[in-house]
């Protein structure tokens, strides 16, 4: 049973900082890897997708990286401001799910960013 | 970009009370969409799978008769939660998977907060 896993749990830091995230998976048989963002009673934003044969994905001042075969991943936030204080959670599917593609999800990381 | 919403946001209910929940994929077409439900300060907990013209399939321990799933259309999955009670208070999130897509990517609504009294 695949198994995901987020640390820290709790962050927070001052704006400004860059500051990493990180996933753990036990089954590296995935077929990619998503991180999303939830705020305060929201719903999920898609933040980043990898595909299990992509090592890395950018967008803006977010860098995700991937690495299969040791089951981990890391989400990158470059010069952090207080607006992405927020809940950050990574979420894995499985290789042979096909149309049924769950997602498994991690424990997500709470991060908050002070002025 | 491909956007999911819900209806309605937010919902209190009296306890008995059946509960419908909608969620539509308004710029693509999504043969698969999945119900989330989510306690304060927990991860996502898969509920179903809602495949289009077809039964749901639910995740072990969830009752399907209690969660009733219709996924009549290519871009409307709806969540009846039937005789709800106050243990049936939670946040629901649906997510829906881009037909079209080759990354299997999925988009989530906004969330539909439930409140049994």
């Amino acid at each position: 049973k695949q198994e995901v896993t987020q640390i820290p749990a709790a962050l927070s830091v001052p704006e400004g900082e860059n500051l990493v995230l990180n996933c753990s998976f036990t089954d590296s048989a995935i077929y990619n890897l998503q991180w999303f963002r939830q705020d305060p009673g929201k719903g999920l934003t898609s933040l980043l997708l990898i595909q299990s044969s992509q090592r890395e994905q950018t967008s803006g001042r977010l860098n995700a990286s991937l690495d299969k075969s040791s089951g981990r991943s890391t989400l990158y936030i470059a010069a952090s401001q207080p607006g992405d204080s927020a809940t950050y959670l990574c979420a894995v599917i499985k290789v042979g799910t096909g149309t049924a593609s769950k997602l498994t999800f991690g424990t997500g990381t709470r991060l908050q960013v002070t002025l | 970009g491909a956007v999911v919403s819900q209806h309605p946001s937010w919902v209190i209910c009296k306890s008995g009370t059946s509960v419908k929940i909608e969620c539509r994929s308004l710029d693509f077409q999504a043969t698969t969409m999945f119900w989330y439900r989510q306690f304060p300060k927990q991860s996502l907990m898969l509920m179903a799978t809602s495949n289009e013209g077809s039964k749901a399939t639910y995740e072990q321990g969830v009752e399907k008769d209690k969660f009733l799933i219709n996924h009549a259309s290519l871009t409307l999955s709806t969540l009846t939660v039937t005789s709800a009670h106050p243990e049936d208070s939670s946040f629901y999130i649906c997510s829906a998977r881009d037909l079209a897509g080759v990354r299997n990517e999925q988009f989530f609504g906004p969330g539909t907060r439930l409140t049994v009294l």
